[in-house]
């Protein structure tokens, strides 16, 4: 199956301190790719749809201006936390469907654990 | 209402029992239902796509029911490996069609 790659796995970063994970779809192209967020025992929450040559579209109650989202190529998403504090801490998730492939599965990354102390 | 529901579990079955996961969804405009299995601390994996035709992969079963909304996973033989969590996804469609999850049902098999 198609294969997306986020990096990094984990990061433990000070507080106030900003924080870039990368999402690379390895073998198709991603118009779109999806960021999502997840705490322990909750599910997955959808903070931003990120959109290659435009400006992402951000999830009600999800700050544009600390999650920024580039996705410059039709293979790379990039998240940066921004500022990060001690709530920031939580799973992150990349997620990407290849371009025309509209109601097939979507291919997660392997995630990103942020912990801010 | 949320807009994808769960069975809120946990679910804890010896092994060798039949378990029934149900999951609704409120927007009727969805064109696209998945279950994902997510393991402690790992990204979701997709585990089966769900047509209204109803569809069988090995143990597993899935089923759709479009005019009340409703999906179904079932799975026999519960083994030790098919602890997990198990999410109900749906997909409004289109190209960048966002996919939205249920909270998740945790199943546990015990010996």
């Amino acid at each position: 199956g198609a294969v997306v790659s986020q990096h990094p796995s984990w990061v433990i970063c000070k507080s106030g301190t900003s924080v870039k994970i990368e999402c690379r779809s390895l073998d198709f192209q991603a118009t779109t790719m999806f960021w999502y967020r997840q705490f322990p025992k909750q599910s997955l929450m959808l903070m931003a749809t990120s959109n290659e040559g435009s400006k992402a579209t951000y999830e009600q109650g999800v700050e544009k201006d600390k999650f920024l989202i580039n996705h410059a190529s039709l293979t790379l998403s990039t998240l940066t936390v921004t500022s990060a504090h001690p709530e920031d801490s939580s799973f992150y998730i990349c997620s990407a469907r290849p371009t025309g492939a509209g109601g097939t599965e979507a291919f997660f990354g392997q995630g990103t654990r942020l912990t801010v102390v | 209402r949320k807009e994808v529901e769960q069975d809120p579990g946990p679910f804890n079955v010896p092994e060798g029992a039949t378990v029934a996961f149900n999951c609704t969804y409120s927007n009727s405009a969805s064109q696209s239902f998945f279950w994902y299995r997510q393991d402690c601390r790992k990204e979701p994996k997709l585990l089966m796509s769900v047509y209204s035709s109803g569809n069988e992969d090995g143990r597993f079963t899935a089923q759709l029911n479009r005019a009340s909304q409703y999906i179904s996973l079932l799975i026999r033989d519960s083994k030790l490996s098919d602890s997990a969590t198990y999410l109900c996804v749906v997909n409004r469609g289109g190209n960048a069609g966002k996919s939205t999850f249920g909270d998740g049902t945790t199943l546990t098999v015990k010996p």
